[in-house]
């Protein structure tokens, strides 16, 4: 088991256009959250999905910010416009229930 | 609303030397506590959690209600400790849909010198 897969790595978008952030979650693994970390600070909920379904999305900016979950594939955060501010890192968790969460090694975002 | 604060940004310690990393939150309901390690370039770990009671790698966290602290505490720092240290709480949900979500603290980074 790879464990929760997230690419890329490092994205270095300018601004204005859109980033896609991907979050494969682990085999068996129906729940992904989302958080991002901004320089200088702890870790923000952003968003917890299940297969298809947006349970929790109180984190998320209200503009620009979307995240799927389909049915196949991996779970998609995705950032239009990006700005400056958007910069951070986002890492993405997953777990087969809600509880026992496994984090991925993240996404680092840079907005020149 | 539920929040987790960690007051020290950065701790220095002595290998050897005791080391205790704060955390104190706020929750009216009863909250489940976490400590998570995240060492250079790797992903976040999960260091422990109240409810299992256990020391992993040394390290312990009472949960504290009076107080409402979870603190880090291990007897003998080792250089392989150092690393960024977050301490998150879950709420018990209670008529809510935040079901898993975890709150952060801003986290210490923990440098152990030899």
């Amino acid at each position: 088991n790879a464990g929760v897969m997230q690419n890329p790595r490092h994205l270095v978008r300018r601004r204005g256009q859109e980033a896609r952030l991907r979050c494969s979650p682990m085999k068996g693994h129906s729940h992904v959250y989302w958080y991002r970390q901004l320089p200088e600070e702890g870790l923000k909920f952003m968003v917890y999905l299940q297969k298809e379904n947006i349970i929790d999305e109180s984190g998320m900016p209200k503009e620009r910010f979307s995240a799927e979950f389909p049915k196949e594939g991996p779970s998609i955060l995705r950032i239009q416009q990006v700005v400056r501010g958007d910069s951070a890192a986002y890492f993405c968790a997953s777990s087969p229930t809600g509880y026992g969460y496994t984090f991925g090694s993240g996404t680092r975002l840079t907005v020149v | 609303a539920q929040r987790v604060t960690q007051p020290e940004k950065l701790l220095s310690v002595f290998k050897g030397a005791p080391v205790e990393l704060k955390c104190n939150y706020s929750y009216s309901g009863s909250p489940e506590l976490f400590w998570y390690v995240q060492y250079s370039r790797q992903r976040l770990q999960l260091l422990l959690r109240h409810i299992s009671r256990e020391s992993i790698k040394g390290f312990t966290a009472d949960l504290n209600k009076g107080e409402t602290s979870f603190h880090l505490k291990k007897p003998f720092a080792q250089e392989e400790d150092s690393a960024m240290y977050y301490c998150a709480l879950r709420g018990d949900n209670a008529g809510g849909t935040s079901y898993g979500k975890l709150t952060f603290g801003q986290g210490t980074i923990l440098t152990v010198h030899p």
